[in-house]
């Protein structure tokens, strides 16, 4: 298994500002991945985050809204900027091991 | 377009009895096939997984069944208990891709009553 450390837990933000979501690992990893879980929807797959290089994007999502850094194997950060409401929702990271993905308990995103 | 669905947004069962969760996908890309499940304030944790060349898979309580020609896969729960009530998500992985990349349905809501 994959122990994965996000912070915060949850949090309440003022529109037009940015949130800082990190993702910690317990053993060094390829790839990190980022979702989004909205309010009553799936999980939905926000980019993928390699080690030294620039994340590749969903469609639908842009570098520009969702920065993400991997500034090593077991560390990533995404930043959800210049919020709104319709940016409420639950962001997860998550790593693969083998044939399984593993889920951090995720950020739980308000935004007033 | 939702690739992957689950088309019960929830399911009630008694305890002891058999849970039966269902999930359709609607492209051949995907190969891999994992089941998660999630408790409020968790993230999602892994319970089962099938590969594309097999039709069942057996983890203790839990079995998954693919039918590929009707791109259909369903998640048993034999017996349910109530520690089982959870939001459960089926997802999808493409070939050849990522485990990690995956591709998610909806949700199913399972209660397992006393």
């Amino acid at each position: 298994s994959a122990v994965i450390s996000q912070k915060p837990s949850r949090d309440i933000c003022q529109r037009g500002t940015s949130l800082t979501i990190q993702c910690q690992v317990d053993s060094q990893v390829t790839m990190m991945f980022w979702y989004r879980q909205q309010p009553g929807q799936s999980l939905t797959l926000i980019a993928t985050a390699n080690q030294g290089s620039e994340a590749t994007y969903e469609s639908g999502f842009v570098i520009d809204k969702f920065p993400i850094s991997r500034p090593n194997l077991t560390f990533s950060t995404l930043t959800v900027s210049n919020m709104s409401p319709e940016d409420s929702s639950i962001y997860l990271c998550s790593v693969e091991r083998n044939t399984e993905a593993f889920f951090g308990q995720g950020t739980r995103l308000t935004v007033v | 377009d939702q690739q992957v669905k689950q088309n019960s947004p929830s399911l009630s069962v008694q305890e002891g009895r058999i849970s039966i969760l269902n999930c359709d996908y609607t492209t051949s890309m995907f190969d891999y096939f994992l089941w998660y499940k999630k408790y409020p304030a968790e993230g999602p944790t892994f319970l089962i997984s099938i590969s594309s060349i097999k039709d069942k898979n057996e983890d203790g309580r839990f079995t998954v069944f693919l039918n590929k020609s009707a791109k259909h896969l369903s998640l048993h729960i034999v017996p349910s208990q109530p520690g089982d009530s959870a939001v459960y998500f089926c997802a999808a992985s493409p070939h050849p891709g990522s485990y990690g990349k995956l591709t998610f349905g909806q949700g199913t809501i399972l209660t397992v009553h006393p």
